[in-house]
Formats: C-alpha cells, structure tokens, sequence
C-alpha cells in the first residue's frame, strides 16, 4: 500500500495534557500536511511542512519532519474537548503530477473534559 | 468566501444502479480532486482535474468517472454500483496549478450507501 502509517491509532487524554501523533511514510516528498477529520465529516487542514523544513508552529500546533526517517509527528499543547477528533497525515509525492495527496490510516484523539 | 460546496449531502442507491455526485470548489481555484474514504481501506485517491483536464488518477476500475467543467465544478460518476462502493466521496480544491503547495480545502462530502 502507498499509505502511510501513524500511531497510535488512538489516544485518549484528559483536557489540559498535550497529544503526540505520529506518522511515517514511504516515499520522497514535496510536503506533508496535518488534517483534522470530526465524525466522518470533511477534512480541515490544520498545518503544511516542506521538505526542506524540520519544524513548524501554528497556535498549539507544533510539527517536525524528519525526512531521513520518512517520519512526522503532531503536537497538540494544552488540549481541549473540542479537539476530539481524527487526525491525518498527507503526504504529497515529490513525483506528483498533479493533486494527490497519500493518506496515513489516521489517529482518532479523545479528549475527555 | 464559500467553501467547497458538495451535493447531495447524502444518497441511497440500488445495486446496478449509476450516481452522479458534484463539486463546487472555492471561486478562483482551478484544481479538484476527489476521495473515496471507507473503514477498511481509509481515504484514498480517486483523481484530479486541474483545467477541465485530468491531470491525475487513482487505482479504481473504469465504473469511476469524472469530469470538470469550464467553471471548475466537477463532477464524479460511479455506474453499476457495487456494496463496496458505499462510503464518504470527499471533494477537494486548490488554487495551485502545479500541485498544492499549500493544503486542499475539503467540501463536507458526499455519504454514498448502496443497498
């Protein structure tokens, strides 16, 4: 499969602890994005880092990539009940012709108030 | 600005039967794609048009279709629908030509169930 794999697959924390996820995937990319998905509704993208990058901030959002490892991880800080949700990562292949982006199978978060 | 618009938000069909969905991305970007998302094999690529022109395609059978119009709003068709098919058909746009260089913006999708 083309997809990538994050862990855990699910998390469960109490309001005020930080979350990690984390994903790996298989090929060289251009760029690897963070989604948040809440109960089977659309995607929101959350944040994108580039290849050439190894960290990137957004509020409480904090993402590495290490690209020797084709390996990202998902820092929420100070988390909250309405971040329960699904998380995904997406990967866009360096070879892309066009639009596609390679999802990992997700990490569904529960934050309990 | 309005997001990504798709109808319908929802659809039952029959086995055998066809479905069209549509999509109606942001003003002003000119490249779609599509997903398919299910329990078991999560979301996976369908195909992108950027133009009217299908730039790009997915591992699914010719039973998956697609078009773009002049206006940018595209258009998915499944013809002789299996159970497998049933599941969230996302929709996603971009203003990048070449490929996102920023991150898609996704409709609300599409829950397909065939009975």
């Amino acid at each position: 499969s083309q997809q990538g794999e994050e862990d855990p697959q699910a998390l469960s924390i109490q309001e005020g602890e930080n979350a990690t996820m984390n994903c790996s995937y298989k090929t060289s990319i251009n760029n690897l994005q963070w989604y948040r998905q809440n109960s089977g509704r659309g995607l929101v993208h959350l944040i994108l880092i580039r290849s050439n990058e190894r960290e990137k901030h957004s509020g409480r959002l904090r993402v590495t990539l290490d690209t020797s490892k084709k390996s990202s991880s998902l820092l929420i800080t100070a988390s909250r009940a309405a971040d329960t949700a699904s998380y995904f990562c997406a990967t866009v292949p360096i070879y892309n012709q066009g639009g596609k982006l390679i999802f990992g199978q997700g990490t569904e978060l529960s934050v309990k108030p | 600005k309005a997001g990504v618009t798709q109808t319908p938000r929802y659809l039952i069909k029959t086995r055998g039967q066809q479905v069209t969905l549509s999509c109606s991305p942001i003003s002003g970007h000119r490249s779609v794609s599509w997903y398919q998302q299910t329990p078991g094999q999560g979301l996976q690529f369908l195909f992108e048009y950027f133009s009217e022109t299908q730039r790009n395609k997915g591992n699914f059978p010719g039973r998956f279709s697609g078009r773009q119009f002049s206006n940018s709003r595209s258009e998915m068709n499944v013809s002789t629908l299996e159970l497998g098919d049933s599941a969230l058909y996302l929709c996603a746009s971009s203003a990048s030509g070449t490929g996102p260089s920023e991150g898609y913006t996704f409709g609300s999708g599409t829950r397909l169930t065939v009975v």
